[in-house]
């Protein structure tokens, strides 16, 4: 299986500042049809994950622009242009690339 | 909108079963290929099952190979995932996701297997 790495696990963010979160793939994550299957979701505390990015940079409808994703191979990057309260909580990356799908092991965004 | 409504889950003894459900809504169900996604306390997310749009196919974790079965009624529109011969490492919130691509995600529903 496809090992995702992500780090730091723990992110102590001051509210306004930017927050980064790297995600690497044990394999290129490039697919046969060109395509790129890496997937950033976010989980709030008490809540279900929800997607926030997909094929690397994709922002799904109604998530913020200070979301962004990118990156491309094995590494991978979701950035926070500026936290706000609301994005406390755990972060996953997800390959879809190769079976089976491997998530990463969540990374913790807290606030300072 | 799109909807996932999980159900079934609870507290059961190891060795015994439990049928969760998720319901399907807003979409076309039958199009879609579903997984089961399970959370341990604290933990992080894991595939667990994944079955085609149609049913014809059908793949699992290797953790619940032989113990668990997906399947679904698109003319009910839900998804199901039979757990037989739980064990206490099977205690988790179960989600149910929508496509290869995790786009939807259901509230999840806790299984507590303890005796």
């Amino acid at each position: 299986d496809v090992v995702m790495t992500q780090s730091p696990l723990s992110l102590p963010v001051t509210l306004g500042q930017p927050a980064s979160i790297s995600c690497r793939s044990s394999q290129s994550l490039v697919y046969s049809d060109g395509n790129t299957y890496l997937n950033w979701f976010q989980q709030r505390p008490g809540q279900s994950p929800r997607r926030l990015i997909y094929k690397v940079s994709n922002r799904d409808s109604g998530v913020p622009d200070r979301f962004s994703g990118s990156g491309s191979g094995t590494d991978f990057t979701l950035k926070i242009s500026r936290v706000e309260a609301e994005d406390v909580g755990v972060y996953y990356c997800l390959q879809g690339t190769h079976w089976p799908p491997t998530f990463g092991q969540g990374t913790k965004v807290e606030i300072k | 909108q799109v909807q996932l409504v999980e159900s079934g889950g609870g507290v059961v003894q190891p060795g015994r079963s439990l049928r969760l459900s998720c319901a399907a809504s807003g979409f076309t169900f039958s199009s879609y290929g579903m997984y089961w996604v399970r959370q341990a306390p604290g933990k992080g997310l894991e595939w667990v099952a994944l079955i085609w749009h149609d049913g014809t196919k059908k793949y699992y974790a290797d953790f619940v190979k032989g113990r668990f079965t997906i399947s679904r009624d698109n003319s009910k529109n839900t998804l199901y995932l039979q757990m037989s011969s739980l064990r206490a490492e099977d205690t988790a919130v179960y989600y149910c996701a929508r496509s290869n691509q995790f786009d939807y995600w259901g509230q999840g529903t806790l299984v507590t297997v303890s005796s």
